[in-house]
């Protein structure tokens, strides 16, 4: 079955960009109708979507418009793998950030990575 | 943007209990809502979708019901391995994709 893996640093300084990538295995990322998504938990509280990718013709991306303005995702099919990347971060994005597979309207985020702890802090 | 408020915020169940966790949308969401169980450490877990459909696997103890704006998810007989955070999530609109602030079962 698709399984999901989060990596990148686990520390990033204030001002800086954090850089996330999410492997995509026993499954293709390229498989039609999947959105590729990351979320994030500050801690001890609730989700809180990031955006994310549809990997299929255009590429088409959805940013949550809080941070609209410092995210980028991206995919890169041949490695099975998509990314995130915030810039200009600052303490209150120290989160645990998860990749997750969505399966679009009417459905629900049915594969999770297990999430990576990175923690903004100079 | 569409708030999801979901209470209560904490619920104490002893085991073999029943339990009704609430949803509720700022706006109406059709049955566009899944759920969501999230134990200590783990990534959440995918329970349910279309307000009312199990996910492949998903024990039958758990229920979705509710349309519009309000949603329940009902845990028949409450197992030692269930106490956990739920949420509930909107997808009718977007951006953004949205969460309630979750609710945690715990034991009595």
């Amino acid at each position: 079955q698709v399984q999901l893996q989060e990596s990148g640093p686990g520390l990033v300084k204030p001002s800086q960009t954090l850089s996330l990538t999410c492997t995509v295995s026993g499954g293709s990322i390229s498989s039609g109708g999947y959105h590729w998504t990351w979320i994030r938990q500050h801690p001890g509280k609730g989700l809180e979507w990031i955006g994310y990718i549809y990997n299929s013709g255009t590429r088409s991306t959805s940013y949550n418009p809080s941070l609209k303005s410092r995210v980028t995702i991206s995919v890169d099919t041949s490695k099975s793998q998509f990314s995130l990347k915030l810039n200009s971060v600052t303490a209150a994005d120290t989160a645990v950030y998860y990749c997750a597979r969505w399966g679009g309207q009417y459905y629900g985020m049915d594969v999770w990575g297990q999430g990576t702890t990175v923690t903004v802090s100079s | 943007e569409i708030v999801m408020t979901q209470s209560p915020a904490t619920l104490a169940v002893s085991p073999g209990e029943r339990v009704t966790l609430s949803c509720r949308a700022s706006q109406s969401i059709s049955r566009n809502l899944a759920w969501y169980q999230q134990k200590p450490g783990q990534a959440p877990r995918f329970l349910i979708y279309g307000a009312s459909t199990r996910a492949t696997g998903i024990p039958a103890r758990f229920s979705g019901s509710g349309s519009g704006t309000e949603f329940t998810l009902t845990i028949s007989s409450l197992q030692s391995e269930d106490f956990a955070v739920y949420y509930c999530q909107q997808y009718d609109n977007w951006p953004p994709l949205t969460f309630g602030g979750g609710t945690k079962v715990e034991i009595k």
